[in-house]
């Protein structure tokens, strides 16, 4: 699996758009990129995928460079809710283990 | 639909006594995966299931540990003897049968070894 590299920590003021890098510049042509958030204690929460085309869900959007080897994660108007660590994995879809790195600490701030 | 539970949410035990915990995928769901996190790390993968089937095991410690997904009932991850570094949140997660990778993760246990 492809590996990716996370800024540690991030902060962004409630009401403003969160925008979360992530650097895969080996992924394969048949990997997805993924984004889960935990926050505090709980268990990880789906975001959302893609894997070349932009996507956008009720949660975030998720911008893809046409290369592949990078991508944002975009909250658009965060709220306090949303201080979580964000983590970028990127995989085939087939199934099976996700390899969580350490993720970006993302403190939303009044 | 309700979500991935686990069960019990806290447990305690004292060091050689065995720990079982539960996980019940979401409707629907075939796939099961379990995660350990201990204090202050990330995420570390464990194993994967399907119905009766382990799938991959590659991340769970070779002793004391085991897992299994039984055709009717929750899936068990097992710790025999627990020692103290076995003190950890652990985290199931399901997936449908089609998109894999798309994993709900329940509310995770929380074992303390005493």
């Amino acid at each position: 699996d492809a590996k990716t590299t996370q800024p540690t920590s991030m902060d962004c003021a409630e009401g403003r758009a969160a925008n979360l890098p992530c650097n895969h510049s080996t992924i394969s042509g048949n990997e997805y990129v993924y984004w889960y958030r935990q926050i505090h204690s709980q268990g990880p929460q789906y975001i959302i995928h893609g894997l070349k085309n932009n996507e956008t869900n009720e949660m975030a959007s998720l911008i893809i460079t046409e290369d592949r080897k990078s991508s944002t994660l975009i909250l658009p108007h965060a709220t306090l809710r949303d201080t979580a660590v964000y983590y970028c994995i990127v995989g085939d879809n087939q199934g099976g283990k996700l390899i969580f790195g350490q993720g970006t600490e993302l403190s939303v701030k009044p | 639909n309700a979500g991935v539970m686990q069960n019990p949410r806290h447990l305690v035990r004292r060091r050689g006594q065995e720990a079982r915990l539960r996980c019940s995928p979401m409707k629907g769901h075939s796939h099961v995966y379990w995660y350990r996190q201990l204090p202050e790390e990330g995420l570390k993968f464990m194993v994967y299931l399907q119905k009766e089937n382990i799938i991959d095991e590659s991340g769970m410690p070779k002793e004391r540990f085991s897992a299994e997904f039984p055709k009717e009932g929750p899936s068990i991850l097992r710790i025999q003897q627990v020692v103290r570094g076995d003190s950890a949140a652990y985290f199931c997660a399901s997936s449908p049968q089609v998109l894999r990778d798309e994993q709900y993760f329940g509310p995770g246990t929380r074992l303390t070894v005493t």
